[in-house]
């Protein structure tokens, strides 16, 4: 698999590989957090979510894990396809229960 | 089950034109939220609707209104439109407003020359 220490714009994965997709949030106060994933010309697809109670949670193929000490959190993907090519977003929710984005990871799955 | 939809798709208008956004939230969703994306950026948030009031409003200026009809559609205004306007403009909808889960659909994307 590919780990990505920092938050980075692209991560280029070779199909059947596992993924793991960074993100550090910037609210402390947040305590709920999501991951979309958004293909072209389409909106944001929910993915996972995890509570601030929480420090790991696994869906299919999917985990995310959050580290509130450092206010980070990641999505991990076991056996990236072809289909997973897409742009991931991570979302915190504050109080005031918008959602906040963060940049996005392009993430290009290699045949 | 449909999920939510948004209409028109595209659009295309000019500088200083008024253009309105139309969402149909998921069937029993209450809470409707605009966010503007801008090529390469993530969404920002514009606004919430939930029971037909404005429950919050992101750092937009005063030419950006919205409203909630009785049976939880949406409208998004932008009035006076800038270049700076262009953007893919969603909708998402949610059970309750203080349910976490937002579902998106597809997206406006509005083009101004």
């Amino acid at each position: 698999g590919e780990s990505v220490g920092l938050h980075l714009p692209t991560l280029s994965v070779q199909e059947g590989d596992n993924s793991i997709i960074n993100c550090a949030y910037s609210n402390s106060a947040s305590d709920y957090f999501i991951w979309y994933k958004q293909e072209s010309g389409k909106g944001p697809q929910f993915i996972i979510d995890i509570r601030s109670n929480m420090d790991k949670r696994q869906g299919q193929r999917v985990t995310v894990l959050l580290n509130k000490t450092v206010k980070h959190l990641s999505l991990q993907i076991a056996a990236t396809q072809p289909g997973d090519s897409a742009v991931y977003f991570c979302a915190e929710r504050s109080n005031d229960y918008k959602l906040s984005f963060g940049a996005g990871t392009t993430v290009t799955v290699r045949a | 089950d449909a999920g939510v939809t948004q209409s028109p798709t595209h659009l295309i208008k000019t500088r200083g034109q008024q253009v309105t956004l139309r969402c149909s939230p998921i069937s029993g969703h209450k809470s409707v939220s605009w966010y503007q994306q801008v090529l390469g950026q993530g969404p920002q948030f514009i606004f919430q609707y939930y029971e037909k009031e404005e429950r919050g409003r992101g750092n937009f200026p005063d030419r950006f209104s919205a409203r909630q009809f009785p049976n939880y559609s949406s409208e998004l205004n932008v009035n006076a439109l800038l270049l700076g306007d262009s953007a893919l403009y969603l909708c998402a909808s949610s059970l309750l407003q203080s349910t976490d889960t937002q579902y998106f659909g597809p997206g406006t994307r509005l083009t101004v020359l």
